[in-house]
């Protein structure tokens, strides 16, 4: 059974510039949802993506977008990026009908914004 | 955002030593979780609580959901050095909403 899997590890931007981060599900999950660990704080829930459609988000402007592919996969893109941007992004995925006791978390993407 | 508050905030102990922190929200919760997170990894689900006043245990780890259903704990017994990391409660408001509100995180430290 293949893990949640993030690329690329780091990344670094640039303020102003537009970056993608992506997801590779758990086999078998149809649910991912995404969210922002600044450092040394909790993890915040950016949004969910459910059968390729936004299911829930939480509160971040309109510039951080995503995706879900027809394999589950994920796409996080963030447009115009700002200092406050740099994070740890985790996705995690899951099986809706199961509920968020089966998260299982990526090891995350790095982003340092300059 | 919003963010649960956990307490304390680090803590220093010895192998061997039990420990106790806590989650308090000002907000209703119907599930309780708590995570692990090691350095450069996702977090990781120890233990999940779903009614008001429950307990449950996960081998050295007990946890509680709180009767207010505004608050948790989570106790370790007898710790090891692999029990160092941070971590954190998260709580879910309903059932089949997966958004997950975590805390402000707990680091334990094991003194040699």
């Amino acid at each position: 059974e293949t893990g949640v899997t993030q690329s690329p590890t780091h990344l670094i931007k640039t303020r102003g510039q537009q970056v993608t981060l992506r997801c590779s599900s758990q086999s078998g999950h149809n649910t991912v949802s995404w969210y922002q660990q600044a450092l040394g704080q909790g993890p915040q829930f950016i949004f969910q993506y459910y059968r390729e459609e936004e299911n829930g988000r939480g509160n971040f402007p309109p510039r951080f977008s995503g995706l879900q592919f027809p394999n589950y996969s994920s796409e996080l893109n963030v447009n115009a990026l700002e200092l406050d941007d740099s994070a740890l992004y985790l996705c995690a995925s899951s099986t809706a009908l199961e509920g968020a006791e089966t998260q299982y978390f990526g090891p995350g993407t790095r982003l340092l914004v300059l | 955002g919003q963010q649960l508050n956990q307490s304390p905030q680090s803590m220093f102990i010895q192998e061997g030593e039990d420990v106790s922190m806590n989650c308090t929200s000002s907000s209703i919760f119907n599930t309780w979780l708590w995570y692990k997170q090691d350095p450069g990894e996702g977090p990781v689900l120890l233990i999940a609580l779903y009614k008001a006043g429950e307990l449950t245990s996960n081998g050295r780890l007990t946890a509680q959901f709180g009767i207010t259903r505004k608050d948790s704990f989570l106790n370790i017994s007898a710790s090891i050095p692999s029990d160092v990391g941070i971590y954190f409660c998260a709580g879910r408001t309903y059932f089949g909403n997966e958004k997950l509100t975590f805390g402000t995180g707990t680091r334990l430290t094991i003194i040699p």
